[in-house]
């Protein structure tokens, strides 16, 4: 699985939006990018994945460029709740992959009010 | 209801000890896993089971012995506890359709060892 470089930390002001840049410059052609958070104390949650276009859902939309070397993860209204450790990863989706994650350092997400 | 659920959430024991952790999911998912966040907080895959049936083992000490009844439960079993092993464990499940290999986690097993 291509290795993923994040900024350690970011603040974000409250209501503004939250653009969290990830570069995976060795990404296979077969290879996602996911996007994963923990808050604090809890377990990671599932976020967003897209393989080369655009995705956006209830919680983020996720850019892909078009040499697919980097992300980014955009939270339109960022709040306080969306402070968490945030992790870029990009893996292989197929059958007998056994689905490991590999979770980097990821970034520290701070919003403030 | 919850999706995925670890018990114990906290678990104190004492060196040398053997525990278990349980997790059980409840979302009809093939494939079963768990990781362990050390203190520097590094999330790692130690095993991953499909349908019953290992399939990652990360390298981790025999000292830990996952254990599948079915594919709705996965228990990590530890023998001899030692300090190196506080940490939290979380259990995670997801479908094997490619796309849709999306993890679900639960809440985290708070593991000290004394």
């Amino acid at each position: 699985d291509a290795k993923t470089t994040q900024p350690t930390s970011m603040d974000c002001a409250e209501g503004r939006a939250a653009n969290l840049p990830c570069n995976h410059s060795t990404i296979s052609g077969n290879e996602y990018v996911y996007w994963y958070r923990q808050i604090h104390s809890q377990g990671p949650q599932y976020i967003i994945h897209g393989l080369k276009n655009n995705e956006t859902n209830e919680m983020a939309s996720l850019i892909i460029t078009e040499d697919r070397k980097s992300s980014t993860l955009i939270l339109p209204h960022a709040t306080l709740r969306d402070t968490a450790v945030y992790y870029c990863i990009v893996r292989v989706a197929a059958y007998n992959q056994g689905g490991k994650l590999i979770f980097g350092q990821g970034t520290e997400l701070s919003v403030k009010p | 209801d919850t999706a995925v659920s670890q018990t114990p959430k906290y678990l104190v024991t004492q060196m040398g000890n053997d525990k278990s952790i349980k997790c059980e999911q409840n979302l009809g998912h093939d494939t079963m896993y768990w990781y362990k966040q050390d203190s520097k907080k590094f999330l790692k895959i130690m095993f991953s089971y499909n349908n019953k049936e290992l399939i990652i083992n990360e390298t981790v000490p025999n000292r830990f012995s996952p254990k599948s009844p079915d594919k709705a439960h996965l228990n990590l079993h530890i023998n001899s506890l030692e300090l190196g092993d506080s940490a939290v464990y979380f259990c995670a499940s997801s479908q094997v359709a490619p796309a849709k290999n999306i993890q679900y986690f639960g809440a985290g097993t708070r593991l000290s060892v004394l």
